[in-house]
């Protein structure tokens, strides 16, 4: 497989439910990302990973807790959700030290849907 | 700090017509500029971008745009619209302090291509 690969694509889970989205990249980047979209709403940065380690947290509620064991694979694991949580939520990685040259490449995204 | 403004969130335009689709940026050095699409349930995918090298990029599926400095402007054109145009784009300025990679985004334009 090649470029950024999310899985699942689609989650619909209950508010008590625990569950985790996973995010590989196939590029031989070392920064990854969690963006969460909602409808009518900007792209929101979530968390920032450069060479697994955490750099950025954007004030994300607890609920949502990120797991990068390698520069390759990003995990976010969430519990107790709110149905406000329902969103897109997109997976994205770069290559640090380019100055922001090349921006980033995204997966397809997880659909979530809590009930 | 960097920023993008997208003027319009919503854009309207008949098959064939000119797209055009506004950015201006500010930055205190100088920026790498993006411009990215989303198709529904889908994540973004690189547009074009520019790195300092010539203004008038051309990008993929016949979009192009020209950096503008006097104007702070990365606009977004196609000389012709296609149906299969309609999604949401993104502009973006990578945050070039340090090692950061930093994308900041714009809220997005939602193109709709009337027949």
């Amino acid at each position: 497989e090649t470029g950024v690969t999310q899985t699942p694509r689609h989650l619909v889970m209950g508010m008590t439910n625990k569950k985790s989205l996973k995010c590989e990249q196939h590029l031989g980047h070392n920064a990854m990302y969690w963006y969460k979209q909602s409808a009518k709403k900007p792209l929101e940065l979530m968390f920032v990973y450069n060479f697994k380690e955490q750099t950025e947290n954007n004030s994300v509620p607890s609920r949502f807790s990120p797991e990068c064991p390698n520069s390759s694979h990003l995990f976010l694991h969430l519990h107790t959700l709110q149905p406000e949580d329902s969103a897109l939520y997109l997976c994205a990685s770069s290559q640090e030290g380019q100055g922001g040259m090349y921006g980033y490449t995204f997966g397809s995204g997880t659909r979530l849907t809590v009930v | 700090a960097q920023s993008v403004t997208q003027l319009g969130s919503h854009v309207s335009v008949s098959e064939g017509a000119l797209v055009l689709l506004r950015c201006n940026y500010s930055s205190s050095v100088p920026p790498y500029l993006f411009w990215y699409v989303q198709y529904p349930n889908q994540g973004l995918q690189l547009l074009l971008k520019y790195t300092s090298a010539a203004t008038l990029v051309k990008g993929i599926n016949g979009f192009e745009a020209e950096f503008k400095k006097s104007e702070t402007s990365f606009h977004l054109t196609k000389p012709s619209a296609h149906m299969s145009d309609a999604a949401e784009y993104f502009c973006a300025v990578s945050d070039r302090r340090g090692a950061t990679n930093k994308l900041i985004f714009g809220t997005g334009t939602l193109l709709a291509v009337q027949p």
